[in-house]
């Protein structure tokens, strides 16, 4: 399996401007999440995926941002409109439930995001 | 509130010795704890899962203890080499949470 799959690398946008992160999370996996991470906050949680149902979005920081999973090979993450404080580094994990009720996590390589 | 204690001060040790990493945490009761290992530029990297019946766990070089009373997981790396430089992130995980809390990471420079 290639892994989880992020999409752009890299982003650089104006301010105001719509961003759409993309993610492709690995084959049989019934976890997805989203996070953010900065120096100031580290990792966040932003949102989580079951089955391609969304389950917490508790972490989403405003109506700015929402998150979409159409099906179970396909997540996106959108930004409209975008601020400089948005400015960060977005992660895509995906995960399977274990036999004990554990997640390991596995993280797609970010996409850094450059709000200007 | 719920909060992750990671040494945020880069810890800087020479080729071979032991490096020991530090996790706290207060208003958890995590049933699980995980390591991940995250380079520059990249995500985090799975490395190791214990669970609070556990009081370590071996991978290899690597060593994790789990104490729940003092509510700390340690992180070891015995006869460390410069490649094992990155950042290293606890996640304690609680029953019927399914869902890991990550801190922010401590970063280890090992110099030859």
């Amino acid at each position: 399996d290639a892994g989880v799959i992020q999409s752009p690398r890299h982003e650089v946008t104006e301010m105001g401007q719509e961003v759409t992160l993309r993610c492709k999370p690995i084959s049989g996996h019934d976890y997805l999440f989203w996070y953010r991470q900065t120096m100031m906050r580290g990792l966040e949680l932003l949102i989580y995926f079951n089955n391609n149902v969304p389950i917490d979005d508790s972490g989403m920081p405003e109506d700015r941002f929402s998150a979409k999973m159409p099906n179970a090979s396909f997540s996106t993450l959108k930004i409209q409109p975008s601020e400089p404080r948005d400015s960060a580094v977005y992660f895509c994990a995906s995960s399977l439930r274990g036999p004990m009720g554990t997640d390991t996590q596995y993280f797609g390589p970010g996409t850094r995001l450059t709000v200007l | 509130s719920q909060k992750i204690e990671q040494n945020s001060e880069a810890l800087n040790i020479q080729e071979g010795k032991t490096a020991t990493l530090t996790c706290n945490y207060t208003n958890y009761s995590p049933a699980y704890l995980q390591w991940y290992r995250q380079d520059p530029g990249r995500g985090p990297v799975f490395l190791l899962l214990i669970r609070e019946n556990e009081k370590e766990k071996r991978k290899e070089r690597l060593k994790v203890t789990f104490d729940t009373t003092l509510k700390q997981s340690l992180f070891h790396i015995t006869a460390s080499q410069p490649a094992d430089s990155a950042t290293y992130l606890c996640a304690p995980e609680e029953e019927r949470s399914y869902i890991p809390t990550f801190g922010r990471g401590t970063s280890l420079i090992v110099h030859p």
